[in-house]
């Protein structure tokens, strides 16, 4: 059973476009949310997170939207460089695990 | 500041071969410790993680195993490998006080 459902599978975003990413998940238990990006041959790191309390946080060119009762959460990156191809990863966790999405393969071209 | 080890960074097996990566931490204490994998393709899956020396538990059911030996020290380890165990293998350590997961660099492996 796939506990967090993450789409598109890969995306393709010309420099300066939004990309936006979109993860759902079932356990309401779950009580944060977080962003990893990974470059190929590299472990993931960690990017940006949320929690449930809020339904928006931003981090310079990078938003989480939260919406609690649709059991959703997404990505915008903004002004998309060709240095933010990556494969994008949601997860939730509750009590020290994180549980991840299949993850978005990201390419931004110039 | 806090760092993590993992080799080696690839390795190609034979299937019925035996496995053993081993991944460190440095400059924490009695953190929590995580192997995930990740297959061509998909996302990553949570094979065992650890909360302490000896406490193992597992998520998938497999033919792999986990030992934590010492408080920094993961292990991953495999009797025979399979072809189905080819994958990229990640280590990663949280505090254990937030759900803040730090990953190493990760080990290629391909059973052929």
């Amino acid at each position: 059973q796939q506990q967090v459902k993450q789409s598109p599978q890969s995306l393709i975003v010309q420099k300066g476009g939004i990309s936006i990413i979109n993860c759902a998940y079932e356990n309401t238990a779950f009580d944060y949310f977080p962003w990893y990006q990974q470059f190929p041959g590299k472990g993931p790191a960690l990017l940006i997170a949320i929690r449930p309390d809020v339904s928006e946080k931003k981090e310079g060119r990078f938003t989480i939207s939260f919406n609690k009762s649709a059991k959703q959460f997404s990505l915008h990156i903004m002004d998309s460089q060709p240095g933010d191809s990556a494969t994008y990863f949601c997860a939730a966790s509750k009590a020290d695990k994180l549980i991840f999405g299949t993850g978005t393969r990201l390419q931004v071209f110039p | 500041s806090q760092t993590i080890h993992q080799w080696p960074a690839t390795l190609v097996q034979p299937v019925g071969s035996p496995l053993s990566l081993e991944c460190t931490v440095e400059g924490t204490s009695n953190p929590n410790l995580y192997w995930y994998r990740q297959a061509a393709g998909r996302g990553l899956q949570l094979l065992f993680y650890s909360v302490g020396i000896g406490q193992i538990s597992s998520e998938v059911p497999q033919n792999l195993s986990a030992s934590r030996p010492q408080d920094r020290q993961f292990i991953l380890s495999s009797k025979k490998l399979l072809l189905s165990d080819s994958g990229f293998y990640l280590c990663a350590w949280s505090t254990g006080t937030d759900e803040k997961l730090f990953f190493g660099s990760g080990t290629q492996l391909s059973v052929l």
